[in-house]
C-alpha cells in the first residue's frame, strides 16, 4: 500500500485562491480524486481523474497534477468553502485517503 | 435522486457484534460495486471493505479482515456489513458509498451510521 500526505491545515482570505496538495509515491501513475466534507455532513466528490468535475461542482474548484503531487485549487474562495478536504487514490484493493486538510477562510 | 441510507449503528460492548444495513434508491443498485468507509469522529477517512456488483468478490482492510463481512441483496437494493469481535478502535461513523466506474471515485455517500464500541 502507499500513503497520501496532505497539509493538516490551509488558511485563505475570502476571494483569494487556496491550494491544497496531496503527495504520494507513484501518485503520478494513479488517478486522484478530491472530496469536500463540511462539519456534520458526508463527503462530496469534487474532482475525479485528477482534473475533472462532476456535474454540479462549481468551476471554482479545479484539480491538477505534477509528478507525484496532486493539487486542489479553489479560486475566489468563499466562506462556505470552509471544510475538510480529502484526496483519494486507488491501491489494491483499497481506496487510500490522504489525512485531510482543514481549510479555514479567514 | 440517488440516495444511500445506513442503519444499524449503536453502542456495543467490546467483543460484540453489529450488522449495518444500507438501503439504496434512485439508481440500479445491482450494477454497481459498493464500499464501506469509516471515520473516527474528528479524524480522517478509512476504507473498510468493498463488494462487486454481483456479490462474487469482496475485499477488506487488514484491520477488519476476519472480523467483518460485507454482503449485498440485489433483490432488496441493500448492502450489509456484519461486524463481529468488535474492538474499541472500531468506533467510528460508517459510510456506505457507491463506486462510479465512470469516475473511478465515490459519487454517492450515505449519511453514515455511528458505531460505538465501549463497555
Amino acid at each position: 500500500s502507499f500513503e497520501l500526505t496532505q497539509p493538516p491545515s490551509v488558511s485563505v482570505s475570502p476571494g483569494q485562491t487556496a491550494s491544497i496538495t496531496c503527495s504520494g509515491d507513484n501518485l503520478g501513475q494513479k488517478y486522484a480524486s478530491w472530496y469536500q466534507q463540511k462539519p456534520g455532513q458526508s463527503p462530496v466528490l469534487l474532482i475525479y481523474h485528477d482534473t475533472k468535475r462532476p456535474s454540479g461542482i462549481p468551476e471554482r474548484f479545479s484539480g491538477s497534477t505534477s509528478g507525484n503531487t496532486a493539487t486542489l485549487t479553489i479560486t475566489v474562495t468563499q466562506a462556505t468553502d470552509e471544510a475538510d478536504y480529502y484526496c483519494q487514490a486507488w491501491g489494491s484493493p483499497a481506496a487510500m485517503f490522504g489525512g485531510g486538510t482543514k481549510l479555514t477562510v479567514l | 435522486e440517488m440516495e444511500l441510507a445506513e442503519s444499524g449503528g449503536g453502542l456495543v460492548q467490546p467483543g460484540g457484534s453489529l450488522r449495518l444495513s444500507c438501503a439504496a434508491s434512485g439508481f440500479t443498485f445491482r450494477n454497481y460495486w459498493m464500499h464501506w468507509v469509516r471515520q473516527v469522529p474528528g479524524k480522517g477517512l478509512m476504507w473498510v471493505s468493498r463488494i462487486k456488483s454481483d456479490g462474487s468478490t469482496t475485499a477488506y482492510a487488514d484491520s477488519v479482515k476476519g472480523r467483518f463481512t460485507i454482503s449485498r441483496d440485489n433483490a432488496k437494493d441493500t448492502l450489509y456489513l456484519q461486524m463481529n469481535s468488535l474492538r474499541a478502535e472500531d468506533t467510528a461513523m460508517y459510510f456506505c458509498v457507491k463506486f462510479s466506474g465512470n469516475y473511478d471515485a465515490y459519487d454517492i455517500w450515505g449519511q453514515g451510521t455511528l458505531v460505538t464500541v465501549s463497555s
